[in-house]
Order: C-alpha cells, then sequence, then structure tokens
C-alpha cells in the first residue's frame, strides 16, 4: 500500500533495541497494526494501537503513535534471533487494512 | 488445527490454465478477505466479503474472481493465470463484532511458468 510507508531493511544486533517506523496517511484510521511474518509463515497480528492512544507496551514492544505527524513505531527491547522477521504497519480503512511494504528485520549475533 | 487454513499450499501452474485456491476457516468469522503479498510491496487486497451475499472488489481485483460458498469457505480463482499473478496469497477473517484485527492463513505459494 503506497499510503503506508516503511522503511524496507533494518540490521540490529542481539541484544540492542529494534525501532521500526511506519508513516501512514488516513487520519480517520482507528486501529494501527504490527504484524509479523516468519519465513515461511503468514502473518501474525503483534500489537495494535487505538487511534486516540499515544504509546502501548506490552512485554517487550512498544508501540508510540503521533497522530500530528501520522508516525507509528514499533521498538522491540532486547531483541533476541527469534526475532528476525518481516514487520508489516498496517491502518484500518472502512474495516479494511492497508498494509506497508513490510521491513526486514536481520537480527546478528 | 488452525484456524484459517488454505489450500493447496504450493501450486506450479502454466500459463492460461484456470487455478482455484480456498480458503476455510473455523473461526466463526463473518468476514472474510484474499490479500496477495509480492516483495517489496506489501500486501495488496485483491477482493473480500462481509457476508456470504457480500462480494467487494479491492485494489487489485482484475484478473481474479472469487466465490463465498458458505460463512466459513471463501475461494480464489484465477480463469487463465498469467505469470505476473505469480505470488505468495493469503486469505484472512475478521469479526464485525470486533473489528480490531484480522486472522491470517499460512498462505499459497503459486507460481505461474
Amino acid at each position: 500500500g503506497e499510503d503506508v510507508e516503511q522503511s524496507l531493511f533494518l540490521s540490529v544486533r542481539e541484544g540492542d533495541s529494534s525501532v521500526i517506523n511506519c508513516t501512514y496517511t488516513d487520519s480517520s484510521s482507528t486501529y494501527l497494526y504490527w504484524y509479523k511474518q516468519e519465513p515461511g509463515a503468514g502473518l501474525q497480528l503483534l500489537t495494535y494501537i487505538f487511534s486516540n492512544m499515544d504509546m502501548k507496551q506490552d512485554q517487550r514492544l512498544t508501540v508510540l503513535l503521533n497522530k500530528k505527524d501520522k508516525h507509528l513505531s514499533l521498538r522491540i527491547a532486547d531483541t533476541q534471533t527469534g526475532d528476525s522477521a518481516i514487520y508489516f504497519c498496517a491502518e484500518s480503512r472502512d474495516y479494511k487494512l492497508s498494509f506497508g511494504a513490510g521491513t526486514t528485520v536481520t537480527v546478528r549475533a | 488445527d488452525a484456524d484459517v487454513t488454505q489450500t493447496p499450499r504450493n501450486r506450479i501452474t502454466k500459463t492460461g490454465k484456470r487455478i482455484m485456491l480456498e480458503c476455510s476457516q473455523t473461526k466463526g468469522h463473518d468476514r472474510m478477505y484474499w490479500y496477495r503479498q509480492d516483495p517489496g510491496l506489501g500486501l495488496r487486497l485483491i477482493y473480500y466479503s462481509f457476508d456470504v451475499k457480500d462480494i467487494n472488489k479491492g485494489e487489485i481485483s482484475d484478473g481474479y474472481s472469487v466465490s463465498r460458498q458458505a460463512q466459513a469457505k471463501f475461494s480464489l480463482s484465477l480463469e487463465s493465470a498469467i505469470p505476473n499473478q505469480t505470488a505468495l496469497y493469503f486469505c484472512a477473517t475478521s469479526d464485525s463484532r470486533d473489528t480490531r484485527s484480522q486472522y491470517f492463513g499460512p498462505g499459497t505459494r503459486l507460481t505461474v511458468t
């Protein structure tokens, strides 16, 4: 979806924090999502944030939402090798999801 | 058992052939979706259905058709496959009573030669 943009690649050292950024265009989106796709697998919902929230934390995951700038980020603390995957940002629009191109996160030892 | 299943998981077919991809779900959701994934493009919506009698085109419906045979089944057809339909296809479901998220199947890898 060209309306949701994210960088394509991120390389991070094991144990460091990862930050994946996303920008979206539809200010009326109700929810914004982060999905994870491991190699050869489907998409797994990681977390979501309601549009009237600024932050949501769930164990190692922190989602920040800047509604004014239409910017969404996902921070993964203490990144592990199992976090290597493609991460998709998505916005809801008319009960449909519009996805970014995905950020491939590679965790190096 | 998986909540959203897709068959086949992999398929290689020739240009011009008709192919059907099937999706079944046991989640009891009323809404179902078909997406295709291409490298660097993310997921794009092909068709969606909000209930058995409702079918809607997504952003890239040309060359595809769908059938919602029952609440639990949603199939995607390529009437005459072409090489640029080579992609990973995902089925997804959601519940109109809780629109917070969609649940995805494992995907079907389709190669058109």
